[in-house]
């Protein structure tokens, strides 16, 4: 596609139950960032992958959130046990190498209720 | 690990004001910056980018950055703003070559009165 594509644009889901958040980047761009952005705020930092590998996740806020890119393109962003304060935007962009600028996605607004 | 201070958190102006919106690094090492622009219920877009050379980069509508090396800033300077400027503004910057990712500061919501 053109540009990130990001799926679903919306999901409500109720407290404790599982959710994956999917993220299709530019063809071809090694980096792909996953950032949590709530109303008023900047993005806030989850993790960054170069290729498969998760580069940093040092911004993943605790063992419910993890996220996979298995070959390198399409990544997932799996919450567990959601909580109400999971609640927010989350962002996905990709970069041609990680050096360059990154295109975002549209988002997925999640809802925990 | 890097981080970005915006120092306006918010400003609102009348049509035809001058505006500088601040931006601060904290890793002094080679940077790559950015401004991005979030329009209301758009997605984030880049406004500006730095990587080398000339430190007075230029986009539309007039808007331009300064990166100043010595004081680890990237500021931006809209000459005469627009109530279509109306949005949120984030400075990022990529460190380490990469290696530390792209780093955001938490915004300038900017409004503009017609």
């Amino acid at each position: 596609g053109a540009g990130v594509s990001q799926t679903p644009s919306n999901k409500v889901t109720e407290k404790g139950k599982y959710v994956e958040l999917r993220c299709d980047p530019i063809s071809g761009h090694t980096a792909l960032y996953w950032y949590r952005q709530s109303l008023g705020q900047g993005p806030e930092f989850l993790i960054y992958f170069q290729g498969t590998g998760a580069a940093d996740d040092s911004g993943l806020p605790n063992d419910r959130f993890f996220a996979v890119r298995p070959e390198g393109s399409v990544s997932t962003l799996k919450i567990q046990r959601t909580e109400r304060g999971d609640s927010a935007v989350y962002l996905c962009a990709s970069s041609l190498n990680g050096i360059t600028e990154a295109f975002f996605g549209q988002g997925t607004r999640l809802t925990v209720v | 690990a890097q981080s970005v201070s915006q120092h306006n958190h918010h400003v609102i102006l009348s049509e035809a004001a001058s505006l500088e919106l601040g931006c601060n690094y904290s890793y002094g090492g080679t940077v790559n910056l950015f401004w991005y622009v979030q329009y209301p219920g758009q997605h984030l877009q880049l406004l500006l980018k730095y990587f080398s050379g000339d430190p007075l980069v230029k986009g539309i509508k007039g808007f331009e950055a300064e990166f100043i090396k010595s004081k680890l800033s990237f500021n931006l300077r809209i000459p005469s703003v627009q109530w279509s400027d109306t949005a949120e503004y984030f400075c990022a910057v990529i460190s380490g070559g990469g290696a530390d990712g792209l780093t955001f500061g938490k915004g300038t919501h900017l409004i503009i009165q017609p």
